[in-house]
């Protein structure tokens, strides 16, 4: 167990719905991390957030969006949702921003039908 | 851009035997993070090993280590005694030291273990 957590475990929507996302960092952990992977592929960097305010952007979509409340915990939206959005999303967390060591939560994933 | 660069989508070891899981990369930079992430059927990601491109030294951890080659932009994963539990999904990944450098990952590798 990582301490990150992540809610829901399963989501199945349909196309064009909109979905939130879930997640609670270590505790005393600043930073929070989105990624997305597709079937069978490797992780991909959407956002991260530090201490509530937005530091990098990936490949997120401008359909995504993602904030960082102040106790910290973190939530990605997901709107007009696609087929192609079907996929595992992880949230890793870090002390710092640039800690290189990220510690991922169990994931949720992301039906869309 | 950096890149990571994983050539086997799939790999079988017999229980008890070693296994390397290759990884290159494609940066400038002259220092940087490299990871082996581990995801087993749980999909959970989990840590297995890191490097900083600095130390000479090669990482251990275990049955686990790295053989890290920096002029040939190489970063394999050996596993010794391999064990029934080490099936799963295999990351190479690489963080820049920049400030707010995202995590890049390889498209992984498939490890089955043969009993």
């Amino acid at each position: 167990d990582s301490g990150v957590t992540q809610t829901p475990k399963h989501l199945i929507t349909a196309t064009g719905q909109r979905v939130t996302l879930r997640c609670s960092p270590r505790s005393g952990d600043l930073s929070v991390y989105w990624y997305q992977q597709s079937l069978d592929q490797g992780l991909q960097f959407l956002i991260q957030y530090y201490n509530g305010e937005e530091r990098a952007k990936g490949n997120i979509l401008e359909r995504f969006s993602a904030q960082q409340f102040p106790d910290l915990h973190s939530e990605l939206n997901l709107s007009s949702l696609e087929l192609g959005d079907s996929a595992l999303y992880f949230c890793a967390s870090s002390v710092l921003s640039t800690d290189n060591e990220q510690f991922f939560g169990p994931g949720t994933r992301l039906t869309v039908l | 851009a950096q890149t990571v660069t994983q050539s086997q989508p799939e790999m079988s070891v017999q229980e008890a035997e070693t296994v390397t899981l290759s990884c290159t990369y494609d940066t400038s930079e002259s220092d940087y993070y490299l990871f082996w992430y581990k995801q087993p059927p749980s999909r959970q990601m989990i840590l297995v090993i890191r490097q900083e491109a600095y130390k000479q030294q090669n990482a251990t951890e275990n049955r686990f280590s790295v053989n890290f080659q920096k002029a040939a932009k190489s970063f394999s994963l050996k596993i010794s005694d391999s064990q029934l539990g080490d099936a799963a999904m295999y990351f190479c990944a690489y963080r820049s030291p920049r400030r707010d450098d995202k995590i890049i990952f390889g498209k992984g590798t498939r490890l089955h273990i043969l009993p």
